[in-house]
């Protein structure tokens, strides 16, 4: 069964820190993976990944995938409060064509 | 429409109740999910329908649960008899085809938040 496992489960740091967040997954036919940031109840698109060790990177966010070992991370430097989310991992099998399965999220809490 | 729109945004309903929550896609996207976020959980995939291709229902978790895309656009998903373990907040996504096609993968509504009590 394909399943996606996030963690930590929630992370509480302060403005400024520096934060990496995991994703593993087991899929029978890797399509892509995907990570979502949801602030209120709608996600919001971040980043997709096909390759293995290619940076995607937006402002402070980044992200990279490694195939071989199945996990995926997500970094955020110098957060702000503005971060405040949960980020969702999601990935797409090929032999399920469209559907993602998503993890359960890290909550991400950034005090002043 | 600019995005997904779904209503209402918050529904509260007595158990045994029937309800219906809508969801309209972006148009000229061939593609309609729906998913539900119980607290503390993922996104637990739930129905899919894409173009006039039969939908994937697989992820339907009892047969309280059913969902209709009329005209290839607007869905309705319907719970009949309303339980507690039914509260959650219900999102529709919309995309133009596979997550790979569309480089900003599937785009969001707001949900719909059901508390049943």
């Amino acid at each position: 069964e394909d399943k996606v496992v996030q963690s930590p489960l929630s992370l509480v740091v302060h403005e400024g820190d520096t934060v990496t967040l995991n994703c593993s997954y087991e899929v029978t036919n890797f399509r892509s993976l995907l990570w979502y940031k949801q602030e209120k109840k709608a996600p919001t698109f971040l980043f997709m990944l096909t390759s293995s060790g290619i940076e995607k990177k937006s402002g402070r966010l980044s992200s990279i995938l490694d195939k071989k070992e199945l996990f995926s991370i997500l970094n955020i430097t110098a957060t702000q409060t503005g971060d405040s989310a949960i980020y969702l991992c999601a990935v797409e099998d090929e032999d399920n064509t469209d559907k993602l399965i998503f993890g359960t999220g890290t909550r991400l809490q950034v005090f002043p | 429409g600019a995005g997904v729109s779904q209503s209402p945004s918050n529904k509260v309903t007595e158990k045994g109740k029937d309800v219906e929550l809508r969801c309209d896609p972006i148009s000229g996207h061939t593609a309609l999910y729906w998913y539900r976020q119980s607290l503390g959980q993922g996104l637990e995939f739930l129905i899919y329908f894409q173009g006039n291709s039969a939908p994937d229902k697989s992820g339907l978790p009892s047969d309280r649960f059913s969902a209709e895309r009329t005209g290839g656009s607007v869905s309705t998903l319907t719970i009949q008899r309303t339980q507690q373990e039914d509260s959650a907040v219900y999102l529709c996504a919309s995309s133009s085809g596979s997550a790979l096609q569309s480089s900003y993968g599937y785009t969001f509504g707001s949900g719909t938040r059901l508390t049943v009590v």
